[in-house]
């Protein structure tokens, strides 16, 4: 079936290193993604979003990658910061497909001080 | 307050027992949506609400499962006769539209079957 899934479950950097953060999506058809950061205890927190329409989006501090060629999504943190510690999840959606958001397993990143 | 407000924030109850979930979404949220996370899972959809009308609900995985959203505001999600397996954290979001809008998420229901 359709899923997104996450090359490394565990991700341990240095404080001030930049973090990658990748995901592989097998639905061809969905044209928006979405990263999430998820706190111990919390709900899933909005990080940033891109389209298919697009190939790169820029926020504070991230930076989101979509190549579309192989189904590869990417999250790449600048300078992490231990408050970055947690788990991040992507999501795709099509658009016609209602709001369904289909999420991967998800990444625990570690920020060590 | 400004963001998606679930109660209550845990519930232990008796397996066969009925338990009701509360959804506050943002204000003016059009689309409403729940999410069910298990113990080391990913997010499992359940339902999708534009207004008060639920055209997707494909994730809900029996039919002792329901919700409902009144008002265009407030939705309850209700388990009937729980399981043990029904254990997990139950997460509603919420999204000013359904099509290229990020969904915002409360911090959820923790639902603990004995």
């Amino acid at each position: 079936g359709e899923s997104v899934g996450l090359h490394l479950p565990t991700l341990s950097v240095q404080e001030g290193d930049n973090s990658i953060i990748n995901c592989a999506y097998s639905n061809s058809a969905s044209d928006y993604f979405i990263w999430y950061k998820q706190e111990s205890g919390k709900g899933p927190q909005f990080i940033i979003d891109i389209r298919s329409n697009m190939d790169k989006r820029q926020g504070q501090r991230v930076t989101v990658l979509l190549n579309k060629t192989v189904k590869h999504l990417s999250l790449q943190i600048a300078a992490t910061q231990p408050g970055d510690s947690a788990v991040y999840f992507c999501a795709e959606k099509q658009y016609n497909q209602g709001g369904k958001l289909i999420f991967g397993q998800g990444t625990e990143l570690s920020v060590k001080p | 307050g400004a963001g998606v407000s679930q109660s209550p924030s845990n519930k232990v109850t008796e397996k066969g027992k009925d338990v009701e979930l509360r959804c506050d979404p943002i204000s003016g949220h059009t689309a409403l949506y729940w999410y069910r996370q298990s113990l080391g899972q990913g997010l499992e959809f359940l339902i999708y609400f534009q207004g008060n009308s639920a055209p997707d609900k494909s994730g809900l995985p029996s039919d002792r499962f329901s919700a409902e959203r009144t008002g265009g505001s407030v939705s309850t999600l209700t388990i009937q006769r729980t399981q043990q397996e029904d254990s997990a954290v139950y997460l509603c979001a919420s999204s000013s539209a359904q099509g290229y809008q990020p969904q915002h998420f409360g911090d959820g229901t923790r639902l603990s079957i004995l």
